[in-house]
């Protein structure tokens, strides 16, 4: 079966330090991945999703970027934090055109907070 | 342009009531529609889909969801609500050839002991 991981859970920084959160998928191979963030516990905003290794498309210009070093991997950077990048970040995967496919599967998150 | 609709932030339903929780969609082509649950700190957990065919899909935790091709809805319902069921539901559409998925503004359910 596939599994989700994210990590950290929880993560405390300071404005202007570096960020890296990684997702790791297991039990499939060529997914989508996408990152989200969620601010105040409500709607879902798409940053940057991966149809392969490599590619990566932003949907929200701002500082931070994605990277898709091995296929299933995707790892959420930053430079500098800011304030507003705090939030609680989500993982996904999917694939399209598959058995039991098409949906999206939730990673269980890294709450964020910038101090 | 593709996009998802949950009219109501908030609904209440008492325990053991039927509840429903409302979605409309805006897709080109043929939508593929999913229903999401979210409990506090968690990850999304899916719960059903509407691919192709009947139109009443049943998922997990006894909820079903009916697809209206012509008022673009899928409303997400349970005959008889549960404490457990109080959570943030997502509604989300994805079209047909699309990598992305467009999520509504989520729903806070509250089932009342």
């Amino acid at each position: 079966s596939q599994t989700i991981h994210q990590w950290p859970a929880t993560l405390v920084q300071p404005v202007g330090s570096p960020l890296s959160l990684e997702c790791t998928v297991e039990g499939t191979s060529n997914p989508n991945l996408y990152w989200y963030r969620q601010a105040a516990g409500r709607g879902l905003q798409l940053l940057f999703y991966s149809v392969g290794i490599g590619q990566i498309s932003s949907e929200v210009p701002q500082n931070l970027s994605a990277s898709r070093p091995q296929d299933r991997q995707f790892i959420l950077s930053s430079k500098k934090l800011l304030l507003s990048d705090s939030g609680f970040y989500l993982c996904a995967w999917s694939v399209l055109g598959k058995k039991n496919s098409y949906e999206q599967y939730f990673g269980p998150g890294t709450r964020l907070t910038v101090t | 342009a593709q996009s998802v609709a949950q009219p109501e932030d908030q609904v209440n339903v008492a325990e053991g009531n039927p509840l429903t929780v409302k979605c409309t969609y805006s897709v080109s082509g043929n939508p593929y529609l999913f229903w999401y649950v979210q409990y506090p700190n968690r990850g999304l957990q899916f719960l059903l889909k509407y691919i192709t065919g009947d139109n009443l899909v049943k998922g997990s935790y006894g909820f079903e969801a009916e697809f209206n091709k012509s008022q673009t809805s899928f409303h997400l319902k349970k005959p008889s609500a549960l404490v457990s069921d109080s959570a943030l539901y997502f509604c989300a559409v994805r079209d047909g050839t699309g990598n992305q998925f467009y999520f509504g503004t989520g729903t806070s359910l509250t089932v009342i002991p």
